[in-house]
């Protein structure tokens, strides 16, 4: 299983307020950045936050980022039907087995 | 505009090797770190190799370690992954993706992907 737990489901109507957390430990989110992918489907991902909070360029100001201690959210508001998509949250892990990126599971994200 | 396009996928028995190639462009390739991010059908993201700008600091994820050899020619703005002894669970789409910093000097995993390359090991 991922190194970072998300759930593995979420969803909402149009126009609602929705969050996706992400867990993880010491050695990822709590000592280091958490950023923010979105997948929609047949598509490869892109960069959704950065540096716990920050959006890219482009990036609508629906989506919003929060990090504390060793876990760390998404949210998005105003949901639309063109949100349905996966989401994964990730990290830097300075684990002393070899440090590297290491992923959640993902979100799938349904706009009912 | 940032471009970074894989090739060299397809289908390879078990224990065979196969080499994919990423061409980057619209940047300076030689001042970026670089990643191979991988996703089995139907699962999530896993990632596979880093790679300093210079080449000088490299990574692995446990599951290639030994077994994967990540490169990269910064004159011809290209990245590569050599993969031996592929096995099943080594099928996927492969990711190319690059790095960034922020001004104060948080790093930004994966500002810009490929559209990936499929990796097919099966008998």
């Amino acid at each position: 299983q991922s190194v970072l737990t998300q759930p593995p489901s979420a969803s909402g109507t149009p126009g609602q307020r929705v969050t996706i957390s992400c867990s993880g430990s010491s050695s990822n989110i709590g000592s280091n950045t958490v950023n923010w992918y979105q997948q929609l489907p047949g598509t490869a991902p892109k960069l959704l936050i950065y540096s716990n909070n920050q959006r890219p360029s482009g990036v609508p100001d629906r989506f919003s980022g929060s990090k504390s201690g060793t876990s760390a959210s998404l949210a998005i508001s105003g949901l639309q039907s063109e949100d349905e998509a996966d989401y994964y949250c990730a990290a830097w892990d300075d684990s002393l087995n070899g440090p590297g990126v290491v992923f959640g599971g993902g979100t799938k994200l349904t706009v009912l | 505009e940032v471009q970074l396009v894989e090739s060299g996928g397809g289908l390879v028995q078990p224990g065979g090797s196969l080499r994919l190639s990423c061409a980057a462009s619209g940047f300076t390739f030689s001042s970026y770190s670089m990643n191979w991010v991988r996703q089995a059908p139907g699962k999530g993201l896993e990632w596979v190799s880093y790679i300093s700008s210079s080449s000088s600091t490299i990574y692995y994820a446990d599951s290639v370690k030994g077994r994967f050899t990540i490169s990269r020619d910064n004159a011809k703005n290209s990245l590569y992954l050599q993969m031996n002894s592929l096995r099943d669970e080594d099928t996927a789409v492969y990711y190319c993706a690059r790095d960034a910093h922020t001004p104060d000097g948080d790093y930004v995993p994966f500002d810009y992907w490929g559209q990936g390359t499929l990796v097919t090991v099966s008998s």
